[in-house]
């Protein structure tokens, strides 16, 4: 069974330019959620969605922004990016939510140079 | 805003001593509660999680504890290892039918042998 898969691995982006980062979760997956990391503040909820909508949104700008397809894939976009916005982005797949078989990807890592 | 506090940011223990990370979390709605285990550079893996109904559960040498009066829960390692040195996140649900996951700032724990 394919785990989480993110795309792409690694990404460097300069200052001001629009990213996007691509979630296939597990096969019969609904629902995706995005996380950012960082040494300094760990991890942090950026959105949930579930058969396409999103149910949840976390305490980020607007500049931060996802979709989720009826195949349930998801992708998650920034804008405008800021040298705050390196990080590790996580997505994690359950079958209904966080409470039941949550799994993470390994991960985007964007460098904003 | 809903918060998670996690102790000790860094734990040393020697191989066979137990470990003990301990979490307290603030909305009381909260009804699951996992915890995550990240080597360095791999994805956060779910160890074990425990639920708000559920007053202790325990998987090998792994136990977690719940108090929900008091809003608190615990990871317990027992008989270390050194392959259990890595950073161990706790985490507890919250938003819109637990959709989210809010975490704690990581424990890093290292086990020397």
């Amino acid at each position: 069974k394919a785990g989480v898969t993110q795309t792409p691995r690694y990404l460097i982006k300069t200052r001001g330019q629009q990213v996007t980062l691509s979630c296939s979760p597990i096969s019969g997956h609904r629902s995706v959620s995005w996380y950012q990391q960082t040494p300094g503040q760990g991890l942090q909820f950026l959105f949930e969605y579930f058969s396409e909508t999103q149910r949840n949104k976390g305490n980020f700008p607007g500049r931060f922004s996802g979709r989720q397809f009826s195949n349930s894939r998801s992708e998650m976009n920034v804008s405008t990016l800021e040298l705050g916005d390196s990080a590790l982005y996580l997505c994690a797949s359950s079958l209904s939510g966080p409470g039941v078989g949550y799994t993470f990807g390994s991960g985007t890592r964007l460098t904003v140079v | 805003g809903e918060n998670v506090e996690q102790h000790p940011s860094t734990l040393s223990v020697q191989e066979g001593d137990s470990a003990v990370i301990k979490c307290t979390y603030s909305d009381s709605a909260s009804n699951y509660f996992p915890w995550y285990k990240q080597e360095l550079g791999k994805r956060p893996q779910l160890i074990i999680d425990i639920r708000s109904n559920v007053g202790e559960k325990k998987d090998q040498r792994i136990a977690v504890t719940l108090n929900k009066t008091a809003k608190h829960f615990s990871l317990h390692i027992t008989e270390t290892q050194p392959e259990d040195s890595a950073v161990y996140f706790c985490a507890a649900s919250i938003g819109q039918a637990g959709t989210a996951l809010i975490f704690g700032k990581g424990t890093t724990l290292s086990v020397s042998s």
